[in-house]
C-alpha cells in the first residue's frame, strides 16, 4: 500500500524567512513524488516532480529514500506562495496518484 | 486553452436525490480521472478512463455511483441517491496518456447533501 503524509495542516511563516514543507510516504518500490499546489480559488497545479529535479517559483524537493521523505523548500517565503500544497505519490506501474491531506502555507507580510 | 473544465460548480441537494457532474477534458487528452476530496483531505481517486474504457474503478462506490465518458471525450459522474456522507468536491483531471505524469484538474464541483 501507498502513503503519503504531509504532518503540519497549517505552517505559517514571515516573508523573507525559510520555508519547509514536509512530506514522509510509505512505498516499498522505487516511487514517483509530486507537489501540487492551490491558491485561493484556483485549481490543483503541478508544482514540481522529483524527476525533474527543477526549481519551480523557487521551490526545490529532494527525494531521501533513506528517510522516505520528499521534502519541499525554499529559502526566502514571498505573500504569493501563500497556498495549499499537496505531496502526490504514484507508484512504479501504477497511475494513479495518492495525495496527502495537504499543508496550507500561509506567508506573514 | 481553458484547461479541464466542469459543470456546475457547486451544487445543493437533498439527500437521497440523484446528482450528475459533467467534465470536459483538455483536447487530445485520452486519460480522464474523476477524484473526490473531502474536507481537510487530499484528493482520492475515483476512476480511471482511457479514452472510453474505465480502467481502474476499483475505488467507485458502484451502489450509488456511476460514471460514463461516451466517445472518449466528455464525462459525466453520477450519484444515485446522495448521501449526506457525499459531500465533497469532485475533481475531474486529464492527462495526454496513462504514463504521462502530469495531469491537469478542473476547478471541481463542490457538493452539499442536506
Amino acid at each position: 500500500a501507498q502513503r503519503v503524509t504531509q504532518p503540519e495542516k497549517l505552517l505559517s511563516v514571515f516573508k523573507g524567512a525559510p520555508v519547509e514543507l514536509k512530506c514522509n510516504y510509505s512505498y516499498s518500490g522505487s516511487p514517483e513524488l509530486f507537489w501540487y499546489v492551490q491558491y485561493s480559488r484556483q485549481r490543483l497545479q503541478l508544482l514540481l516532480r522529483h524527476i525533474s529535479r527543477e526549481s519551480i517559483k523557487g521551490f526545490t524537493a529532494d527525494l531521501n529514500k533513506g528517510e522516505t521523505s520528499f521534502h519541499l523548500k525554499k529559502p526566502f517565503a514571498q505573500e504569493e506562495d501563500s497556498a495549499m500544497y499537496y505531496c502526490a505519490l504514484k507508484g512504479a506501474g501504477s497511475y494513479q496518484l495518492t495525495f496527502g491531506k495537504g499543508t496550507k502555507l500561509s506567508v506573514i507580510p | 486553452e481553458a484547461g479541464v473544465v466542469q459543470s456546475p460548480r457547486y451544487k445543493i441537494i437533498e439527500k437521497k436525490q440523484p446528482v450528475a457532474f459533467w467534465c470536459n477534458p483538455i483536447s487530445g487528452h485520452n486519460t480522464l480521472y474523476w477524484y473526490r476530496q473531502n474536507l481537510g483531505q487530499g484528493p482520492e481517486l475515483l476512476i480511471r478512463y482511457e479514452n472510453e474504457e474505465a480502467v481502474d474503478d476499483s475505488q467507485l462506490p458502484k451502489d450509488r455511483f456511476s460514471a460514463e465518458r461516451l466517445k472518449g471525450v466528455d464525462s459525466t459522474l453520477k450519484i444515485q441517491p446522495a448521501e449526506l456522507g457525499d459531500s465533497a468536491v469532485y475533481l475531474c483531471a486529464s492527462s495526454l496518456g496513462p504514463s504521462n505524469t502530469e495531469a491537469f484538474f478542473g476547478q471541481g464541483t463542490r457538493l452539499t447533501v442536506v
